[in-house]
């Protein structure tokens, strides 16, 4: 089974600074990984995701994430966040041969303050 | 863009009466999923159906769960009996399923639902 870890419940910042939201994960067989954001009010939105190849992925509003292997992370980045960033952050991830269940984390609070 | 709906938006019942909630998935997707999240807790998963059918539950999707798509467009969650602790988010995903292993899951915003 796979499991996640969100180091971080909340991480306060302000805006225009940059932000590292820590994802690590475990997990005996191969996974793909995902960062979801949850804006207040709306429901789970895909920011990323690694499937394969390149180990740092670039998606939506400027986020970032890199795969680490060897050390089983899955960080999201951001080099300069802004007020509307503020939302709930989820990292997941599948095993990559089977079926489309992710498992989640427990959630990172971004909060910008201007 | 396409999005997934729900309803009702927030949902408060007794302990011990049925509840349904209800989802409209994107049109042209095949597969849809239920999780759930407790507050302060992770988002987990319940339910996958395809097909008609479950394809997968997860050990909370007990007895007093069940899912339903009755007319090609709702997809449903029915909890028989409500306890306490199924006091929780409830979100509703979908996916077209074409290339199943790497679509991208889209959600809907969640009902909330409260026991008393």
């Amino acid at each position: 089974a796979q499991s996640v870890t969100q180091l971080d419940s909340q991480v306060p910042v302000f805006e225009e600074a940059p932000v590292e939201l820590r994802c690590n994960y475990s997990s005996s067989v191969s996974v793909y990984l995902f960062w979801y954001v949850q804006y207040p009010n709306q429901g789970l939105q895909l920011l990323l995701k690694y499937l394969s190849g390149s180990t740092l992925v670039k998606g939506i509003n400027g986020f970032e994430a890199e795969f680490n292997k060897s050390q089983t992370s899955f960080h999201l980045r951001k080099p300069s966040v802004h007020i509307s960033d503020t939302a709930e952050y989820f990292c997941a991830v599948t095993k990559s041969g089977g079926s489309y269940i992710p498992t989640f984390g427990r959630g990172t609070s971004l909060i910008v303050h201007p | 863009e396409p999005e997934v709906t729900q309803t009702p938006s927030h949902q408060v019942t007794q302990m011990g009466q049925e509840v349904i909630l209800r989802c409209v998935p994107i049109s042209n997707h095949l597969y849809f999923y239920w999780y759930r999240q407790i507050l302060g807790q992770k988002v987990e998963f319940l339910v996958s159906f395809y097909n008609n059918e479950i394809s997968e539950k997860s050990e909370i999707f007990d007895d007093q769960f069940s899912v339903e798509r009755p007319d090609g467009s709702n997809f449903t969650l029915k909890i028989r009996s409500t306890k306490l602790e199924d006091s929780a988010m409830y979100f509703c995903a979908s996916i077209w399923g074409g290339a199943r292993k790497t679509d991208t899951q889209y959600f809907g915003p969640g009902t909330r639902l409260t026991v008393l």
